[in-house]
């Protein structure tokens, strides 16, 4: 059985600093791996997936993350925080030919970007 | 853009009621899903369908049981609601092609008393 494993609960950041957000997975075969944002009282919002090809995954707002297969790693980064960042970050893994594709998700990380 | 509609967004039920949670998506997705949100322990798949009149059990579907009988319809329904299933949950749909991305609603708030 696949598992994700987001290691911090509550990750803290200045505004204008880099931040990183860490992901890890355990899954048979290769991974199709996505990260997912959830602002206060919302729905999760997708932010980017790796599939296959390049390990460095650009997405939605300036995020991007980087497979790591011998690390079994997919942590999520941008290069400049914004206040706006805030949220709580999901990250999930499906395995290949999974057939229906099911999502396991992360606990979820806390992002706190202060000014 | 795709578009998941849960149509509730904040409920309030007492022990033992029968609650529907309803979904519909607008993008002809095949797959769509039925996820629980609880602080500490992040989605757990309820259940999920790929066709219509399809079903298929998640990690936790006790208490709960669901209905597709069209292909952009998606419910959940707690035969008799208990406390233990205050809860956020979420409905997602998904294209049918492997590594498709999974798009969610906004989620349901459902408090029960």
């Amino acid at each position: 059985a696949q598992s994700v494993a987001q290691p911090e609960d509550q990750v803290n950041v200045a505004e204008g600093n880099p931040l990183t957000v860490k992901c890890t997975y355990s899954v048979s075969g290769n991974p199709y791996l996505f990260w997912y944002v959830q602002y206060p009282n919302r729905g999760l919002q997708f932010l980017l997936k790796y599939i296959t090809g390049d390990n460095l995954v650009k997405g939605s707002y300036g995020f991007e993350a980087e497979f790591n297969k011998s690390q079994t790693s997919f942590h999520l980064k941008k290069p400049s925080a914004l206040v706006s960042d805030s949220a709580l970050y999901f990250c999930a893994v499906s395995p290949l030919n999974s057939g229906y594709s099911t999502l396991t998700f992360g606990k979820g990380t806390m992002l706190l970007v202060s000014p | 853009d795709v578009k998941v509609t849960q149509s509730s967004r904040y409920l309030v039920k007492r022990t033992g009621e029968k609650v529907f949670l309803e979904c519909v998506q607008d993008m002809d997705h095949e797959n769509m899903f039925w996820y629980r949100q609880d602080p500490g322990l992040g989605l757990r798949l309820i259940y999920f369908s790929y066709d219509v009149k399809m079903k298929e059990k998640g990690d936790i579907p006790e208490g709960y049981s669901v209905s597709r009988e069209k292909k952009e319809r998606f419910s959940l329904i707690l035969e008799s609601a208990s406390t233990n299933q205050t809860s956020m949950y979420l409905c997602a749909s998904q294209g049918d092609r492997e590594g498709n991305t999974i798009y969610f609603g906004e989620g349901s708030w459902l408090t029960v008393v």
